[in-house]
Order: structure tokens, then sequence, then C-alpha cells
């Protein structure tokens, strides 16, 4: 079974400082999409970043940053920086199977950031 | 790009009532939309899965006579909750996908339903 694992249910970082969540999955497929989700307190989903299984390059987007391991099956996000709008659950997700148009999501990391 | 609206924010009904929640594709076409069911605190549960003008696909465990969802058009998906009690209140998500390999999904802000 393709399953996702978060194993920080919370986690708190000093404003400016960098913080690392987990994340591990399961999967038999060779090519997939990996997703890091925001979900603020206002609820609404916000896609943070997005890893191609096949490229070896991490994929970055600003502040944020993944440590892809295919090998391992980890993807792990790295926030610089942090700001206190980053306060926030994360979710890992990704395609269960390969030409599913499901997305499985781990059970979440609350994430937040002090002044 | 890629905005998704859902409407309404909030709604509160009576036990044995019918509600409707719609999910709409602001400027994309979206070949495929999600439902999802929020618990506090928790993550997000995968309900069903609609193409347009066909039927949805409902996860197990999940009573498709229960959560009726329409998916008419191409910017357009309704769950509607039919006799609802109080445990089905929640928190409901919609997603959206707009084609593409990338399995990306664009989500709607949510609504809460309480049901008294």
């Amino acid at each position: 079974a393709q399953t996702v694992t978060q194993s920080q249910p919370e986690m708190s970082v000093q404003e400016a400082e960098t913080v690392t969540l987990s994340c591990t999955y399961d999967t038999s497929e060779n090519n997939y999409y990996l997703f890091w989700y925001k979900q603020p307190p206002s609820r609404q989903m916000i896609l943070v970043i997005r890893q191609e299984a096949y490229k070896q390059q991490n994929a970055t987007e600003n502040r944020f940053s993944v440590n892809f391991q295919k090998a391992a099956k980890s993807f792990s996000l790295k926030i610089s920086d942090s700001q206190l709008g980053d306060t926030a659950m994360y979710f890992c997700a990704f395609p269960p199977q390969g030409g599913s148009e499901k997305l499985v999501f781990g059970k979440g990391t609350k994430l937040t950031v002090n002044p | 790009g890629a905005v998704v609206s859902q409407h309404p924010s909030r709604v509160i009904c009576k036990s044995g009532t019918s509600v409707k929640i719609e999910c709409r594709s602001l400027d994309f076409q979206a070949t495929t939309m999600f439902w999802y069911r929020q618990f506090p605190k928790q993550s997000l549960m995968l309900m069903a899965t609609s193409n347009e003008g066909s039927k949805a696909t409902y996860e197990q465990g999940v009573e498709k006579d229960k959560f009726l969802i329409n998916h008419a058009s191409l910017t357009l998906s309704t769950l509607t909750v039919t006799s609802a009690h109080p445990e089905d209140s929640s928190f409901y998500i919609c997603s959206a996908r707009g084609g593409g390999a990338n399995y990306e999904q664009y989500f709607g802000p949510g609504t809460r339903l309480t049901v008294t």
C-alpha cells in the first residue's frame, strides 16, 4: 500500500531560523510527483513546492527547498529564514499510484514560528 | 491563476435537511475535481473523485447516497449532503485538476458545515 508518513506532529522554530520537516513515503512506482502543501489558520490549502521523482535536482522555491532521497523514499522540506507567516500545518502528499489522479496526504506537521 | 472557489464558506442546517456545496474553477477547466473532509486537527480525507459528465468515484466507506456529487461542467462540481446528521458536521474542501501530468491539485477555501 502506498503511504505517506510525517513523523513530527508538532515543531517550533524561532523567527529567522531554519527548520526541516520530514516525510517518508512508500511506493512501487518509478516516476511520480511529490508535494508539500501548507494549511495556515485560514485553512486554505496552498502548494508550497513540488518535486518530480525523475529529477535528481532538489526543488527550490525561494525560502523553501526539499531534500529528496529517492532510494530512501524521503522527501523533507527545509524552510530557511522562517517567518511568522510560515506558521501553519504542513502536509506531504503524492499520487498513490501511477495514473491515479488522487493524492495521499500525510497526517501533517504543525509548525509554529515564534517571534 | 488556478483559482478555485467554494460556496458557501459556512452553513448551518437542521438535522434531516439537505445542503449543497458548490466548487468552481474560476480561471481554468477542471477535468477532475475532488472532495475532501477534514476533522479538527487531522489530515484531509478523500471522499470522492469526480470527472465532468461521469459518475463520481467514491472512496471506501463513503456513502454515495448520502454524499451526492455532480460534476455538470468543466468548471462546477457540487456536493450535496442529504438527510444531514450532527455527525456530518465537518470542514469540506474541494480541489480541482486542470489536466497535465503533474497531478497538482488547486484547493478551494473550504466549507464549514454545522448540523444542529
